[in-house]
């Protein structure tokens, strides 16, 4: 199985601020097949990212992955006020799939 | 659009079985493979299960494995899991997800909570 570590696990930010958060794997992803997905409080996830980098339909472009093997990166280039939520990875290249334990981005 | 929308969750005691239905819409449900996913209370994702769009494919997680079956019905647009056995442990909202032809979890229903208690 594999483990997928987050760090960090939460971020004290401001609207407009750069936020970076990673997610390493305890072994090689698959075809890099890492995805992060949002979770605002109540609601379901949404998929953010997919195959480590590629963004989902109607993701804004302030969203972007990056990463391959075993270290993976989300980046929000400016925070909007919608986007203060816990954001997991997963893994979906083997299985059993496995999700991060998540990053908590808060104002 | 995409919809899934699960139902039959709530409360039943420990030893007891409970079944979850997800209807889909707005897809070709035949099509694609299904998941279940669940979150229990202030806690991350969990994994269930995925079956593969003819049935042929089913993998567990072994915490479920040999207590919970996955199955669905293409006729009716509908994916379901019969939880046997439940356990205290598996109080939870349960999530049924659609699989992308790469595999990716890229939709997910709403949610429905089973609370497993005496």
């Amino acid at each position: 199985e594999i483990v997928l570590t987050q760090s960090p696990g939460t971020l004290s930010l401001s609207p407009g601020e750069r936020v970076t958060l990673s997610c390493r794997a305890s072994q090689s992803v698959t075809n890099n097949y890492l995805a992060w997905h949002q979770q605002r409080p109540g609601h379901p996830p949404r998929l953010l990212i997919y195959g480590a980098s590629g963004r989902a339909t109607g993701i804004p472009d302030r969203f972007s992955g990056s990463g391959s093997g075993t270290d993976f990166t989300l980046t929000i280039s400016r925070l909007e006020p919608e986007d203060f939520a816990v954001y997991f990875c997963q893994q979906y290249g083997s299985t059993p799939r496995t999700f991060g334990q998540g990053t908590k981005v808060e104002i | 659009q995409v919809q899934l929308v699960e139902s039959g969750g709530g409360l039943v005691k420990p030893g007891g079985s409970l079944r979850l239905s997800c209807a889909a819409s707005g897809f070709t449900f035949s099509d694609y493979y299904m998941s279940w996913i669940r979150q229990a209370p202030g806690k991350g994702l969990e994994w269930l299960s995925y079956i593969s769009s003819d049935s042929s494919t089913i993998l567990y997680t072994d915490s479920v494995k040999g207590r919970f079956t996955v199955s669905r019905d293409n006729d009716r647009n509908s994916l379901y899991l019969q939880m046997n056995s439940l356990r205290a442990e598996d109080t939870a909202v349960y999530y049924c997800a659609r699989e992308s032809r790469d595999r990716r979890t890229d939709y997910w229903g709403q949610g429905i909570l089973v609370t497993v208690s005496s």
